[in-house]
């Protein structure tokens, strides 16, 4: 499985867009791109996957590179409650194996 | 998307006991895994739960300290054994199935004193 490297920590203030890249140098051709957000004493929740390009929905983006060797989350617009780890995590769809290795995850601080 | 309940939430417990965490899930899922959180950490995969036959473990990681049982498609239990205070941590249950993202649990946080 592809190891996956992101910022240890970001800040950012309210109302502001915030882009996180992860590089994945190793990725596979069959490996998607997933990130999850995780909020103190809960479990972490999907926010977004892609396979290249741009994907887009009602919480945030995921540009893909055509080398796919990087991701970048792009939030628009955060908000206090934004305040999380995020993971950029890899691995493959569709065949029954989602065993996800979680990277350090990149903590976000939006600030007022 | 799939829901899923664990149990207990959390728990303070001697060490040299064991505890035993309870994932159900509201559906039929095709994997469960078993996640470990330290305090602060990222997540790290304990083992994949497999029905029917015995949990294939990570590196690291061994049965007779953390067994795991999948007795159906929905229900998965890990035992935290002969716990000592470094067991401390956050214990996540994650299910998917072909074509879909994983899904997490709210995790047990396990207190060992």
């Amino acid at each position: 499985l592809a190891k996956t490297t992101q910022p240890i920590s970001m800040d950012s203030y309210e109302g502001q867009e915030v882009n996180i890249t992860c590089s994945h140098n190793n990725i596979a051709t069959n490996d998607y791109i997933t990130w999850y957000q995780q909020f103190p004493s809960q479990g972490p929740r999907f926010i977004i996957q892609g396979y290249k390009t741009k994907v887009t929905n009602e919480v945030a983006s995921l540009f893909i590179p055509a080398d796919r060797k990087s991701s970048t989350l792009s939030l628009p617009r955060v908000s206090l409650s934004d305040t999380a780890v995020y993971y950029c995590l890899v691995g493959p769809r569709g065949s029954g194996t989602y065993k996800y290795i979680f990277g350090t995850g990149t903590r976000l601080k939006v600030l007022a | 998307s799939a829901v899923i309940s664990q149990k207990p939430s959390r728990d303070i417990c001697q060490r040299g006991t064991s505890l035993t965490i309870q994932c159900q899930v509201d559906s039929q899922v095709t994997m469960m895994f078993w996640y470990r959180q330290q305090p602060g950490q990222s997540l790290t995969l304990i083992a994949t739960a497999n029905q029917g036959s015995e949990a294939t473990y990570e590196s690291g990681f061994v049965i007779d300290k953390f067994p795991i049982s999948r007795p159906n498609l929905t229900f998965s239990t890990l035992t935290v054994s002969n716990m000592s205070p470094e067991d401390s941590s956050i214990y996540l249950c994650s299910v998917a199935d072909m074509n879909t993202e994983a899904f997490f649990g709210q995790g047990t946080r396990l207190t060992v004193v």
